[in-house]
C-alpha cells in the first residue's frame, strides 16, 4: 500500500527552528511536496522536492532523501502565524497526503 | 475566476439522500483531484482526472461515489444514498500540465449527513 508517516504534533518557541519529518512508502515515487493548512482553511503549497537534497524558499526549506524514503520540512525564525497543520504529500501518478503535523508555537 | 471554486460551501442533508458537489478548477489546469478530509486528518485521495478521463479512481470508497468531468474543466462529485460516515469536507484541487507537486485547492464543500 501507500502511506506517509509524520509526527502528529510538534511544539516550538517563537523565533526558533523546527523540523517536521516524513517517511513514505509508495508503489511509485516522483517527489515529495509540503502543504500548510490553517484551521478552517484550504491546504496551500509550500515546496516540492523531485531530487535529493535541500530546497530553500525564504524561511522554509525542504529536504529529500530517496534512498531513505525520507524528507523533512524546516521552518526557521518561527512566527505565531506559522501555527498550522503541515502535510507531506508523495507523488506517483496521483498525490497522496500524510495525516499531518500540528505545529504549536509558544510565545 | 482566479482560483478553484467549489459549491456549495456547506451542504446539510439527510441520510439516504443524493448529493452533488461541484468544482470549477483554475482555467487551463488539466489535472483535477478530489479529496475528503475529516477533522484532524489529512486529505484522503478519492479520484483524479487528466482532462476528461478519470486517471485513477482507486480512492473512491464504494460504488455510492462517482465523479465526472465531461468537458475537461468543471467536475461534479456525486454521492448516492448518503450515510452519516460521509460527513466531511470535500476538497477539490487542480494543477497545470508540467506542475510537479503543486496543487491549488478550493475552500472545500462541508457535507453534513444527519
Amino acid at each position: 500500500g501507500q502511506s506517509l508517516e509524520q509526527p502528529s504534533e510538534v511544539t516550538a518557541v517563537e523565533g526558533a527552528i523546527v523540523q517536521i519529518n516524513c517517511t513514505y512508502q509508495t508503489s511509485g515515487f516522483y517527489g515529495l511536496s509540503w502543504y500548510q493548512q490553517h484551521d478552517g482553511g484550504a491546504p496551500t503549497f509550500l515546496s516540492y522536492n523531485g531530487l535529493d537534497g535541500l530546497e530553500e524558499t525564504g524561511r522554509f526549506s525542504s529536504f529529500l532523501s530517496r534512498s531513505d524514503s525520507y524528507g523533512y520540512l524546516l521552518l526557521q525564525e518561527l512566527q505565531m502565524k506559522d501555527s498550522a497543520s503541515y502535510f507531506c504529500a508523495a507523488r506517483d501518478d496521483k498525490i497522496i497526503f500524510g495525516k499531518g503535523t500540528r505545529l504549536h508555537i509558544l510565545p | 475566476g482566479a482560483g478553484v471554486s467549489q459549491t456549495p460551501s456547506n451542504k446539510v442533508t439527510e441520510k439516504g439522500k443524493y448529493v452533488e458537489l461541484r468544482c470549477d478548477p483554475i482555467s487551463g489546469h488539466t489535472a483535477l483531484y478530489w479529496y475528503r478530509q475529516s477533522l484532524g486528518q489529512g486529505p484522503e485521495f478519492l479520484i483524479y482526472f487528466q482532462g476528461t478521463g478519470a486517471a485513477d479512481d482507486s480512492g473512491l470508497p464504494n460504488d455510492r461515489f462517482f465523479a465526472v468531468r465531461p468537458e475537461g474543466s468543471v467536475s461534479t462529485l456525486k454521492i448516492q444514498r448518503t450515510e452519516r460516515g460521509d460527513s466531511a469536507v470535500y476538497l477539490c484541487a487542480s494543477s497545470y500540465r508540467g506542475s510537479a507537486g503543486e496543487l491549488f485547492f478550493g475552500e472545500g464543500s462541508r457535507l453534513t449527513v444527519l
